[in-house]
């Protein structure tokens, strides 16, 4: 079975700081993939950063960059230079690479950026 | 590129009543849509899982006479809630994905329904 645990509910940095969100995440599948996705008010899901399992290089796209540590299964994603557009829930979601190929989505995290 | 739209955007409908949503990939070939219902504050409960051509899969405790899904096109699906009843009332989402593009496994997601039930 596949899981998805965010522990920090909700988060909030001034605008130009850099704030990390965690994720850890359990499967029993060899090859899997990793996302963040954001959803701001509008509640459009935005695809943020993927990660694939078997590659050891963090992803990064643009000021968004990832701590993957497989052996603890830990996710964690950084923003640097924060902007006021950056407030929105941000989800960590996983999916293996056979069978239904579903998303196993964390709980969120409302992160806030304060001008 | 990767574009998924919602039809409608929110809809109100009286209780006992049907309504059908439509989520369409406008630049790409969707071999597989999605559909997930969210709650206020909370995360993404997936409900089926539809593949062109075929009967859409169904999450445990998803009720299938319910919550009718068709993907008739490699670029269209619908769900259709029948017979609505308040606790129906919800924000639902679709998203597609291309399953014959290798190493592609991420989802597109459309902007979402929003459903009141009177």
């Amino acid at each position: 079975a596949q899981t998805v645990t965010q522990s920090q509910p909700e988060m909030s940095v001034q605008e130009a700081e850099t704030v990390t969100l965690s994720c850890t995440y359990d499967t029993s599948e060899s090859n899997y993939y990793l996302f963040w996705y954001k959803q701001p008010p509008s509640r459009q899901m935005i695809l943020v950063i993927r990660q694939e399992a078997y590659k050891q290089q963090n992803a990064t796209e643009n000021r968004f960059s990832v701590n993957f540590q497989k052996a603890a299964k830990s996710f964690s994603l950084k923003i640097s230079d924060s902007q006021l557009g950056d407030t929105a829930m941000y989800f960590c979601a996983e999916t293996g690479t056979q069978g239904a190929q579903k998303l196993v989505f964390g709980q969120g995290t409302r992160l806030t950026i304060n001008p | 590129g990767a574009v998924v739209s919602q039809h409608p955007s929110w809809v109100i409908c009286k209780s006992g009543t049907s309504v059908k949503i439509e989520c369409r990939s406008l630049d790409f070939q969707a071999t597989t849509m999605f559909w997930y219902r969210q709650f206020p504050k909370q995360s993404l409960m997936l409900m089926a899982t539809s593949n062109e051509g075929s009967k859409a899969t169904y999450e445990q405790g998803v009720e299938k006479d319910k919550f009718l899904i068709n993907h008739a096109s490699l670029t269209l699906s619908t769900l259709t809630v029948t017979s609505a009843h308040p606790e129906d009332s919800s924000f639902y989402i679709c998203s597609a994905r291309d399953f014959r593009l290798a190493g592609r496994y991420e989802q597109y997601f459309g902007p979402g329904t929003r459903l009141t039930v009177t």
